[in-house]
C-alpha cells in the first residue's frame, strides 16, 4: 500500500512569492492534515480538510491557505512568503474517526 | 507555560538499556496521546496510541499515561542502534485528532550508542 505521498520534496521561494505544495493521502482515507516543523518549534497544526471542506485551521494567518481536490488529494499555498515560512511541510492523512495520522516525508520550504 | 513539555536532548544511552521517554501537559482536556517517531528527513512514524490514563505494551515499546498527574512516559527495552531517532508526544481532545489538530512536544534525540 502506498504511503501518503508530498512533492516536491524540496522548494526554494524567494520572500514574497507564492509556495505551492501537494499531498496525496493514503488510498481509502478522507482527511488530510497539513502541519509546519519549524526549527525549534516543533509540529504546527495547520488545516484540516475532509471530505472536500477546510474543516479547522490553526493559528495560521489568512495567507496559508489549501484545497481538498475530489480525489481527496491536498494542495497547500503559502502566499507572500516571507523568511520565518522556512520550514518542513508535513501532509498527513487519516480514515476519518480512525486513530493516529500518517504523515508522508514533507516538503522541504526554504524562503530566502 | 507551553500545553505540552518534552526534554530536547540529547539522550545518549548504551545499546541493550531500558529507555524512558516522557511529556507533560497542561491542558486536562486531553483525552489521546501518541508517540511517534522521526528519523532524519523523514515524517513522523506512530509508534503508539493510548486513551486515558493506564499502559498499553506493542512488543520493546510500552507507553504509560498518568491524567491525573499529566504525565506520560514511553519505554523501549532493548534498545537497538537503529532505534535513535527523535521521539514526539503527542495528544488531543478528540478520537481523529482532527477539531484541533494534534498538540507536539518539541521531540527528545534519542542515540542508542552501539
Amino acid at each position: 500500500e502506498a504511503g501518503v505521498t508530498q512533492s516536491p520534496t524540496h522548494l526554494i521561494k524567494t520572500r514574497g512569492q507564492q509556495a505551492t505544495l501537494r499531498c496525496s493521502p493514503i488510498s481509502g482515507h478522507t482527511s488530510v492534515y497539513w502541519y509546519q516543523q519549524a526549527l525549534g518549534l516543533g509540529l504546527q497544526f495547520l488545516l484540516w480538510y475532509d471530505e472536500g471542506e477546510e474543516r479547522n485551521r490553526g493559528n495560521f494567518p489568512p495567507r496559508f491557505s489549501g484545497r481538498q481536490f475530489p480525489n481527496y488529494s491536498s494542495e497547500l499555498n503559502v502566499n507572500a512568503l516571507e523568511l520565518e515560512d522556512s520550514a518542513l511541510y508535513l501532509c498527513a492523512s487519516s480514515f476519518s474517526l480512525n486513530y493516529g495520522y500518517t504523515f508522508g516525508s514533507g516538503t522541504r520550504l526554504t524562503v530566502v | 507555560q507551553k500545553e505540552v513539555e518534552q526534554d530536547p536532548g540529547p539522550l545518549s544511552v548504551p545499546e541493550g538499556a531500558i529507555v524512558s521517554l516522557n511529556c507533560t501537559y497542561s491542558n486536562s482536556a486531553f483525552q489521546y496521546f501518541m508517540w511517534y517517531r522521526q528519523y532524519s528527513r523523514k515524517g513522523p512514524e506512530l509508534l503508539m496510541y493510548t486513551y486515558s490514563s493506564g499502559n498499553k505494551e506493542d512488543g520493546r515499546f510500552t507507553a504509560q499515561v498518568d491524567k491525573s498527574s499529566k504525565y506520560i512516559s514511553l519505554f523501549i527495552r532493548d534498545s537497538q542502534p537503529s532505534d535513535s531517532a527523535t521521539y514526539l508526544c503527542a495528544m488531543s481532545k478528540g478520537s481523529g485528532g482532527g477539531a484541533d489538530g494534534l498538540t507536539f512536544g518539541k521531540g527528545t534525540h534519542l542515540i542508542i550508542q552501539p
